[in-house]
């Protein structure tokens, strides 16, 4: 059973492009989770899809946004990039209801 | 807010010393508690949780307590290997938001 896998594993973007960053939760999960993580810090929630639908946001502009499709797969996106997004790219899954998340390997983004 | 606040490290230990990092929270209500650890360069693993106040989580030889009325579940390890050296987050899960705050993490060396 595969686990929760990211795409891609590394990323070199300039400051003011988009970039669109993948995810594949979990087999039987359908909610997905997106996470920040800065150099030396916490993960820090950027939103959660459920149903297709952005269920819960954090703290982040509207530069980031996501998409979830029918096979529950999720995209987050960013736009106009800004060196202070260089960060580890988290994806988390769990099946509907209050269980623990899994988390993939990442998406590591430089913007230079 | 929901927010967790670990000791900072690194924390240095000998093999087969005994591991402490302090974990404390605030929260509304009654949230469920977790340990995730992140080797070098990987996502998050989840590591331990507790989802009620006096419940004990353990894996792997680690070990922690949820403290109602501390507000703490610290991680223990009677004695470390090498290969537990990772940095450990402290994390928890309000069902009202659905989502996981972390703590800024702790990194933990551990030499031969």
């Amino acid at each position: 059973d595969a686990g929760v896998t990211q795409s891609p594993t590394h990323l070199i973007k300039t400051r003011g492009q988009q970039v669109t960053l993948r995810c594949s939760p979990k087999s039987g999960h359908d909610t997905v989770s997106w996470y920040q993580q800065a150099l030396g810090q916490g993960p820090q929630f950027i939103f959660q899809y459920y149903e297709e639908e952005e269920r819960q946001r954090g703290n982040f502009p509207d530069r980031f946004s996501g998409h979830q499709f029918p096979n529950y797969s999720s995209e987050l996106n960013v736009n106009a990039l800004l060196l202070g997004d260089s960060a580890l790219y988290l994806c988390a899954s769990n099946p509907t209801g209050p269980y623990e998340q899994y988390f993939g390997p990442g998406t590591r983004l430089t913007v230079t | 807010g929901n927010s967790v606040t670990q000791m900072e490290g690194p924390v240095t230990l000998s093999e087969e010393a005994f591991l402490t990092i302090n974990c404390t929270y605030t929260a509304t209500g009654y949230p469920s508690l977790f340990w995730y650890v992140q080797y070098p360069g990987e996502g998050l693993q989840l590591l331990l949780k507790a989802t009620k106040a006096d419940d004990k989580g353990s894996n792997k030889g680690f070990e922690a307590t949820y403290r109602k009325e501390t507000t703490s579940f610290h991680l223990e390890k009677g004695s470390v290997q090498v290969s537990d050296s990772a940095v450990y987050f402290c994390a928890l899960y309000y069902s009202g938001y659905s989502t996981l705050t972390f703590g800024k993490g702790t990194m933990l060396l551990v030499s031969p």
